[in-house]
């Protein structure tokens, strides 16, 4: 069974770059898209991103500006940048997988448990 | 971008009630819809996708429905394990949730 494993700083200075990486275990790559997806304290999700192992990436059009996304299959890994954060980025970080259907791209069926990222001084 | 909102925020029910969320789309996403669950201090778990279908391990008394804009999930008979938070996600374009309804113990 596929696990999701997300690791970085837990506290990032305002202005500065969030960085953060999810290895896979368990499973490849190979056939999935893989998301970012945070969720601040007490508050709801939201997506951020995702790639594919070919290094075609799709962006939330809200956070577009500020994130860069890569993949590294040597590692089973993909991996989040997100530059000039502020406090409003504090929040817990998920990685997902999601299955290519048929016509789009499915809901995801595999998580991790999320790393906390805080943006302060 | 596609707005999902979902409805109520919160709701207070007892065990052996049924219990209705709705979550609805500013635009048609066709049934491109999925329901999470998701307990404190755990990742979400995809419970239905494509607005009906039960994923595998999913205990029969959740349902979901609906189409274009408009989607429900419902529980049948509240059990212990399904207090927690419930959210909607579209995925015809990109992803966008819904923010979330929380089950509390009445």
């Amino acid at each position: 069974q596929v696990q999701l494993q997300e690791s970085g700083p837990g506290l990032v200075k305002p202005s500065e770059t969030l960085s953060l990486t999810c290895t896979v275990s368990g499973g490849s790559l190979s056939s999935y898209y893989w998301s970012w997806i945070r969720q601040p304290a007490g508050k709801g999700l939201e997506w951020i991103g995702r790639i594919y192992i070919s290094g075609s990436t799709n962006y939330n059009p809200s956070l577009k500006s500020r994130v860069t996304m890569s993949v590294d299959t040597s590692k089973n890994q993909f991996s989040l940048k997100l530059r000039s954060v502020t406090a409003a980025d504090t929040a817990v970080y998920h990685c997902a997988r999601a299955r290519r259907g048929q016509w789009l791209v499915l809901p995801f069926d595999s998580w991790g448990q999320g790393t906390l990222v805080t943006v302060s001084s | 971008d596609i707005q999902m909102t979902q409805s109520p925020s919160t709701l207070s029910a007892s065990i052996g009630d049924r219990v209705t969320i709705t979550c609805r789309a500013s635009q048609s996403i066709s049934s491109w819809l999925a329901w999470y669950q998701q307990k404190p201090g755990q990742a979400p778990k995809l419970l239905i996708s494509k607005a009906s279908t039960l994923e595998s391990g999913v205990p029969s008394r959740f349902s979901g429905s609906g189409s274009e804009t408009e989607f429900t999930l419902t529980i049948s008979s509240l059990q212990p394990d399904d207090f927690a938070t419930y959210f909607c996600q579209q995925y015809n374009r990109l992803y966008t949730f819904g923010q979330g309804t929380k089950l509390e113990i009445k």
